[in-house]
């Protein structure tokens, strides 16, 4: 959708090195989210953001940190990319926290070898 | 916590057949969402749902929410190769909790 970019699109790294992917909207909408997904699992929450600076952890945070300097970026970084970490990342933004529909990124397609 | 399970987790139809899928919480859901998501592709939304007991059409699609807002349910009318995809519900809990997405029902339509 126009609006929200996720950069890279794909991107294979080796266990144990830091990744950062990138959200970037251009809509002005205060919550942004990370999302996995996962053959059978759906969409898990990885962190969202609320404002700047303001963030807080989703379901399955553990290994991952955020951080949302700009209204407009929110970076994700895997601190040391393990084989677990393989998967497909969503960025989403929304007006509210959860009155509102997300409108998602194309997404990142992230392999950890 | 809370839980939004959805089955079936894949159905494989005939085209001009009718789907169906279903969504259940285990808490009072304040509303629901419903995302549409093609092979290859990112989750797209459809609609929300907020009134115990609501029904919302779009064309084929038909969307109701339960009246205990428990539960919910997407119905695809004669199905078409367009309507390929994972479809998710994704509910929000009473105490403002976030959207929590269940795992999708995967749509296959045979020609």
């Amino acid at each position: 959708d126009a609006g929200i970019t996720q950069s890279p699109r794909h991107k294979v790294t080796e266990t144990g090195t830091p990744v950062t992917l990138r959200c970037h909207q251009t809509e002005n909408h205060r919550y942004m989210y990370w999302y996995r997904q996962d053959p059978g699992h759906g969409l898990r929450l990885i962190h969202y953001s609320y404002g700047v600076k303001d963030t807080d952890k989703g379901e399955v945070s553990d290994g991952y940190s955020v951080s949302r300097s700009k209204t407009e970026d929110f970076l994700l970084t895997l601190e040391s990319a393990t084989s677990s970490q393989t998967s497909v990342y969503f960025c989403a933004i929304s007006e509210g926290s959860g009155s509102y529909g997300y409108t998602f990124g194309s997404g990142t397609r992230l392999t950890v070898v | 916590g809370q839980q939004v399970m959805q089955i079936p987790q894949y159905q494989h139809v005939q085209e001009g057949e009718d789907f169906t899928t279903y969504c259940n919480s285990s808490t009072t859901l304040s509303n629901i969402q419903w995302y549409k998501q093609r092979p290859g592709g990112h989750p797209v939304f459809l609609i929300q749902l907020v009134k115990s007991g609501e029904v919302k059409k779009q064309k084929r699609l038909t969307f109701q929410f339960g009246e205990a807002k428990k539960n919910s349910s997407l119905h695809i009318t004669a199905t078409q190769t367009t309507d390929v995809g994972t479809y998710f519900c994704a509910g929000r809990d009473n105490q403002g909790g976030k959207l929590i997405f269940g795992q999708g029902t995967e749509l296959s339509v045979k020609p």
